[in-house]
């Protein structure tokens, strides 16, 4: 079964503030995706990739950049953090078909 | 466009009942791969199930199954002998065209299992 963890789990933070949120898989999937979670509008897509060094922009992605350092490891930097962006984050990754998530990490921008 | 829609924001059911909850979606492809995840009270979002078009037989995993009509878009994801637990939100997706692995998520319909 996939693995996927997500550091922190909860993080506050102020407007104008630097925030990383990291996500880690040990299944060996290619692709790896970032998705906020908000009431009323389900799981959007911020960014996503298929592998070390590559990024691809998902459906909400203003505000956010990503990286992913390793086939492992994919974070994701707000650098400029603003209450829109108070969310509940999801990493997740895939092989074939399903996706896997990671916990999530509720994160308040004041 | 591909869209994925629940029509059903809640049920609540009594405990060790069967439960049917409803998707629909919209593809132009021929082949495409369809799923259900389950989010738990403390966040946690679960796959539960998949069901590949090609294929004519109703997918089925433990107490959960689908109702696959390729004819009418919709992919309906039967609990049978609910518990307590449950308790969830359950979310419909598809994969998008192409070979990025991303899904189309539907809103969501939340269950509840009443004892």
């Amino acid at each position: 079964e996939a693995a996927v963890t997500q550091s922190p789990r909860n993080k506050v933070t102020v407007t104008g503030g630097n925030v990383t949120l990291s996500c880690r898989q040990t299944n060996s999937h290619n692709y790896m995706y970032w998705y906020r979670q908000d009431t009323g509008h389900g799981l959007r897509l911020i960014h996503y990739s298929y592998g070390a060094g590559n990024l691809q922009i998902g459906d909400v992605p203003d505000g956010y950049k990503a990286t992913r350092t390793t086939q492992e490891d994919f974070f994701l930097l707000l650098e400029l953090a603003s209450p829109s962006q108070t969310s509940l984050y999801f990493c997740a990754s895939s092989g074939k078909y399903e996706q896997y998530f990671g916990p999530g990490t509720r994160l308040t921008v004041l | 466009a591909q869209k994925v829609t629940q029509t059903q924001t809640s049920i609540s059911v009594m405990e060790k009942t069967t439960v049917t909850m409803d998707c629909v979606y919209e593809t132009r492809d021929s082949s495409y791969f369809l799923f259900w995840y389950k989010q738990t009270a403390s966040g946690e979002i679960v796959f539960l199930i998949r069901q590949d078009s090609y294929k004519k037989e109703n997918a089925t995993e433990g107490h959960y199954s689908l109702n696959f009509q390729k004819p009418k878009s919709s992919i309906g994801l039967i609990i049978t002998a609910t518990q307590i637990e449950d308790s969830a939100v359950y979310f419909c997706a598809m994969r998008v065209t192409g070979n990025t692995g991303k899904l189309i998520f539907g809103l969501g319909t939340t269950l509840q299992v009443q004892p």
